[in-house]
């Protein structure tokens, strides 16, 4: 079955030690997003790829970076954890279409940081 | 910005009841989405509504656009604890960036 993957599920790691986390896709699609959702809230939407072409969110602060090496990976590494970076990391895929981005999700990493 | 709104923002009824989720804005949509996500896991997409004044039904659960393509409802019939979740409503931001405005969510617990 075509879907994303995300590893690991659970991530634990120490204040200030990077990260990082991975999310793979076997539907093809070309845009890739990386969210951070904070206990039973809305996903917050970090930065997303389409294709290559990087884009960032605003308020997403300079210590989470990505990187896309092809079509079917996308990573999303923390410089320096802190302690309110705790939190579960979802990574979606879409296909590029007009008004709708409907978006499939992995199953996220549980990011714990002591 | 857009802002989707979401109510209730927390449900607990028991087996069998049935309920209504709210998804409300001052924007007009060209789409609405409804997800669904279990405890540890990631959202599920369950819908999507194009057209004002539509109607989906996915076995139990029925979908309505607004007319205005404004609002959005998702009705559960006869709930199960299965049903149990945070359900999100998203429609594409309006700025042109290929990314979704998501709701506050509902957060539902169905007591068996």
């Amino acid at each position: 079955d075509a879907m994303v993957i995300q590893n690991p599920r659970y991530q634990v790691t120490q204040f200030g030690k990077p990260v990082t986390l991975s999310c793979s896709q076997t539907l093809n699609h070309n845009v890739m997003y990386w969210y951070q959702q904070k206990s039973s809230q809305a996903p917050k939407l970090l930065f997303h790829y389409y294709d290559k072409d990087f884009n960032n969110e605003a308020d997403t602060p300079d210590n989470f970076q990505s990187r896309r090496p092809n079509t079917s990976f996308c990573f999303l590494d923390i410089r320096s954890p802190g302690l309110g970076d705790a939190a579960m990391y979802l990574c979606a895929t879409s296909r590029d279409q007009l008004g709708g981005y409907e978006q499939y999700f992995g199953p996220g990493t549980r990011l714990t940081v002591t | 910005t857009q802002l989707l709104e979401q109510s209730p923002q927390f449900l607990s009824i028991q087996e069998g009841e049935n309920l209504t989720v709210y998804c409300n804005s001052s924007s007009v949509f060209s789409s609405l989405q409804w997800y669904r996500q279990e405890p540890g896991e990631g959202p599920v997409l369950l819908v999507t509504v194009v057209t004002g004044g539509e109607v989906k039904k996915l076995k139990r659960l029925t979908f309505q656009f607004g007319d205005a393509r404004k609002d959005s409802s998702l009705h559960i019939t006869a709930a199960q604890p299965g049903d149990t979740g945070l359900y999100l409503c998203a429609g594409p931001a309006d700025t042109g960036r290929r990314a979704l405005t998501f709701g506050s969510g509902t957060r539902l617990q169905v007591q068996p």
